[in-house]
């Protein structure tokens, strides 16, 4: 059972560059989250999914674009990368099943941009 | 609007002592609480989750949390604590509505000293 997985787990990229992080869970979860992690900020949410095809902006959405076309796959991309998206970012699901939202989260990507 | 405040930023404890961490909440509504925890270049984990009945949760190695819907408060606490349980705690609520979003506390940092 995998689970919850993230790739790529460590990503350096220069400015200005497009980068995309992947998540992939093999529960089949309606839920999806993306979370940067920064110290000093505890975490921050950036996009969610409710289901496939359907998406919604979080706490700081703005440099970040999310797709999920599939129930298993919400990726999240940097379409410009900044300096200050340098973070690790984690991706986490869950279901609502039964009234539960525990969330479930990925080992986490560490992406630096130089 | 429903938050979660962590007033302990930061702790640190010594092998044996008991542990004692504050989680408050904001919200009106049926609460649903969890605790996580991360430990060192880790992802976040599920510790324990309030949903309803019992105020008094057990989670995992040990840990358990009180629902006390008066003082909207849903501490964690661990009688002993060890070295190994040196990590940040994450306390959450889970946001009214069908979002499947949680909100999350800042985090409290405990450094356990051998």
């Amino acid at each position: 059972d995998a689970g919850i997985t993230q790739s790529p787990r460590y990503k350096i990229t220069e400015t200005g560059r497009q980068v995309t992080l992947m998540c992939h869970q093999t529960w089949s979860h309606s839920y999806m989250f993306w979370y940067r992690q920064d110290l000093g900020h505890g975490l921050r949410l950036i996009y969610y999914s409710a289901a496939a095809d359907i998406t919604d902006k979080g706490e700081v959405p703005d440099g970040y674009v999310v797709s999920r076309s599939k129930t298993e796959n919400f990726p999240l991309t940097l379409e410009s990368a900044t300096r200050s998206q340098t973070s690790v970012y984690f991706c986490a699901s869950s279901e609502s099943d039964r009234g539960l939202y525990e969330q479930y989260f990925g080992p986490g990507t560490r992406l630096t941009v130089t | 609007a429903q938050s979660v405040s962590q007033h302990n930023h930061h702790v640190i404890l010594s092998e044996a002592a008991s542990l004692e961490l504050g989680c408050n909440y904001s919200y009106g509504g049926t609460v649903n609480l969890f605790w996580y925890v991360q430990y060192p270049g880790q992802h976040l984990q599920l510790l324990l989750k309030y949903f309803s009945g019992d105020p008094l949760v057990k989670g995992i190695k040990g840990f358990e949390a009180e629902f006390i819907k008066s003082k909207f408060s849903f501490n964690l606490r661990k009688p002993s604590v060890q070295w190994s349980d040196t990590a940040e705690y994450f306390c959450a609520l889970k946001e009214g509505g069908n979002t499947g979003k949680l909100i999350f506390g800042q985090g409290t940092t405990l450094q356990v000293k051998p």
